[in-house]
């Protein structure tokens, strides 16, 4: 089986440009979550969706960050304006129901980003 | 919430010597998860442990969940185990996992 998707694995990009991060999750996973690792907070996680609807996003940083999951196969972590403070490695993962509780989280590989 | 603590922070190692992760947190846990981080920066999956005893290969893990620690144990070192260790927990009903620090471990020839 395919594991999660994400792309691109590295975007570099000038201050104040849009950035779209794309992520793909395992079929038939309904929990989908983005993390954020920095070498000041480590990793952390951003916002989870289940069944394609945010649940917690209160690790977002700012409205500068937004994310989307319009079906079951996509998901999508938007950042503008981009800042220079926003280059991270960001991760996707992905998990079964059963409620959620208790199940291992599968990651992608991640986006690299870097903001000049 | 939660608090995860990974120790040692830095371990350097002969290849084949044995080593001994651990990774202690503050409630009870549904998930935990040890994780190792490749130079290349992917996460790879290692165990889903949130109680019991698990091994696979040279690597194996046992989680004391009433005494709230996880140890991670490898053996026989290879230069290819180098890397960062994560342990990562939830609980509460929350889903969202806490990760530790990660252990830095590099293993010589």
């Amino acid at each position: 089986d395919a594991g999660v998707i994400q792309s691109p694995r590295h975007e570099v990009t000038e201050m104040g440009q849009e950035v779209t991060l794309r992520c793909k999750p395992i079929s038939g996973h309904d929990y989908l979550f983005w993390y954020r690792q920095t070498m000041m907070r480590g990793l952390e996680l951003l916002i989870y969706f289940n069944n394609n609807v945010p649940i917690d996003d209160s690790g977002m940083p700012e409205d500068r960050f937004s994310a989307k999951m319009p079906n079951a196969s996509f998901s999508t972590l938007k950042i503008q304006p981009s800042e220079p403070r926003d280059s991270a490695v960001y991760f996707c993962a992905s998990s079964l129901g059963s409620g959620g509780l208790g199940q291992p989280q599968h990651f992608g590989d991640g986006t690299r980003l870097s903001i000049l | 919430g939660i608090q995860v603590e990974q120790s040692p922070p830095d371990l350097i190692l002969q290849e084949g010597a044995n080593s001994t992760l651990r990774c202690n947190f503050s409630d009870s846990v549904n998930n935990l998860q040890w994780f190792h981080q490749n130079p290349w920066g992917q996460l790879i999956n290692l165990f889903y442990i949130p109680s019991g005893t698990k091994q696979n290969g040279r690597l194996s893990a046992t989680t004391v969940a009433t005494e709230r620690y996880s140890l991670l144990y490898i053996s026989s070192s290879q230069t290819t185990d180098s890397g960062v260790y994560f342990c990562a927990v939830s609980s509460g009903g929350y889903n969202k996992l806490i990760f530790g620090a990660g252990t830095r471990l590099a293993v010589h020839p």
